[in-house]
């Protein structure tokens, strides 16, 4: 079981904004640390989207956005492209003190 | 450019153990902390351990801890993940991963984003 909550999928079409959600599901996440995302393609290993919660990688589109609050964080992608479609996933650490890391359970995002 | 491969995997029957390798390329391996990660086909991602630059500190998700262990020879540019008393629930697509930044610095290494990763190796556990 995850303890990072994720929608199972969301869509939407091109042109249009979409936000993934990623909530804290456990106790032991007191507040969300260095949050990042990452997008996966089928049969391809995951790549950074989004760290530090809100930084994007050089080479990663603006059109991707990212936030958090108290116990939750989202993935904003705007301007949608048939390209976005792709699994997406948040990661956090499992506490402000420890170097383990936990992953929502992902997002299929798929592009109308 | 970096390069991280995985090697290893394989089908391996249950209560058996199996030792995967990282090799890496394209940077200065010894500096930096470097993490593995798997996949169950179809599934999500599941951290499993991060180990420091200098293989000092090593943390382990809970789900594998006292199972699986994470050591790296900084003379090979290699990291591995020893896994034992394998079970079917560990079938999954191993992946290394770099942390990005926190060069010689075991707190901010273990903490940096994971980036790059492999392209993972396959463990099955089935008998």
């Amino acid at each position: 079981q995850s303890a990072l909550t994720q929608p199972a999928s969301v869509s939407g079409s091109p042109g249009q904004s979409i936000t993934i959600s990623c909530t804290g599901a456990s106790s032991d996440i007191e507040n969300f640390n260095l949050v990042s995302w990452f997008q996966q393609y089928p049969g391809k290993a995951p790549t950074l989207l989004i760290y530090d919660d809100t930084k994007r990688p050089s080479g990663v589109s603006d059109r991707f956005s990212a936030s958090t609050s108290d116990n939750s964080a989202s993935l904003t992608i705007s301007r949608l492209q048939t390209e976005d479609e792709a699994d997406y996933y948040c990661c956090s650490f499992a506490g402000p003190t420890t170097f383990v890391r936990v992953f929502g359970g992902g997002t299929k995002l798929t592009v109308l | 450019q970096v390069y991280l491969v995985e090697s290893g995997g394989g089908v391996v029957q249950p209560g058996m153990s199996l030792g995967l390798s990282c090799e890496a390329s394209g940077f200065t391996f010894k500096n930096y902390a470097l993490h593995w990660v798997r996949q169950i086909p179809g599934k999500g991602l599941d951290w499993l351990a991060v180990i420091s630059y200098d293989g000092t500190f090593k943390y382990y998700a809970r789900s594998i801890k006292g199972r699986f262990a994470i050591s790296r020879d900084n003379s090979k540019n290699m990291v591995y993940l020893h896994m034992n008393s394998l079970r079917p629930e560990d079938t999954a697509i191993y992946y290394c991963a770099k942390s990005a930044s926190g060069a010689g610095n075991a707190v901010a290494g273990m903490r940096s984003r994971l980036d790059p990763w492999g392209q993972g190796t396959l463990v099955t556990v089935s008998s």
